[in-house]
């Protein structure tokens, strides 16, 4: 079973209001990526977080920011929220910032609904 | 710029036949590629990667995928369907030039007809 959790697994937010996703990593696990997954499309890269700081951002707006804490958690959060950021968030963590050698592991996601 | 390009969006076999998934992809280097595989409600699992050693690689659960450079692509093949296959499939590329991100296929929809 995957050694990333994240939380919660569903959540249903108004047009306009703020959310936060949180991902807790495996131990050893320096490097934390999120994707947005929009229904029946492949997950989109938002940014990635090596040791508490950003380490690359796709084509995301600022109101897509992001945290990673020491113990290997991580948030996601989301300001001014529109109906277009209904989706799977999917939160994947690797041991170092080399993806190719190490490989993604990633949680099981959070599904927002934004109403 | 890099792309993944998957060739269907439904396969559907017979329990026991082959499976086919087929993915091209373009990247201006030598690219990095995965396949994944999504269950409902679950996250993505790593099936098999290549990066830039053996051509023919070896996954979990019976997959392999050769790398073509001259055709650009990477098909997903297992010899013997099961009914725990049935699932989405995502073709990923990487390379120098992305960063550290991944970019996905669309996906492709595996239905296994008892």
């Amino acid at each position: 079973e995957t050694g990333v959790t994240q939380s919660p697994t569903h959540l249903i937010k108004t047009r306009g209001q703020q959310v936060t996703l949180r991902c807790s990593s495996q131990s050893g696990h320096n490097t934390v990526s999120w994707y947005q997954q929009a229904l029946g499309q492949g997950p989109q890269f938002i940014f990635q977080y090596y040791r508490e700081e950003e380490n690359g951002r796709g084509n995301f707006p600022p109101r897509f920011s992001g945290l990673q804490f020491p113990n290997y958690s991580s948030e996601l959060n989301v300001n001014a929220l529109e109906l277009d950021d209904s989706a799977l968030y999917l939160c994947a963590s690797q041991a170092g910032r080399d993806r190719v050698f190490y490989g993604y592991t990633f949680g099981s996601g959070t599904r927002l609904t934004v109403v | 710029a890099q792309s993944v390009t998957q060739l269907d969006s439904h396969v559907s076999v017979s329990e026991g036949t082959p499976v086919l998934l087929r993915c091209n992809y373009s990247s201006s280097y030598s690219p990095s590629l995965f396949w994944y595989v999504q269950h409902p409600n679950k996250g993505l699992q790593l099936l098999l990667k290549y990066t830039s050693a053996a051509t023919l690689v070896k996954g979990i659960n019976g997959f392999e995928a050769e790398f073509k450079k001259s055709e650009t692509s990477f098909h997903l093949t297992k010899p013997s369907a099961h009914m725990s296959d049935a699932a989405e499939y995502f073709c990923v590329v990487s390379d120098r030039d992305t960063g550290n991100q991944f970019y996905f296929g669309t996906g492709t929809s595996l239905t296994v007809i008892p």
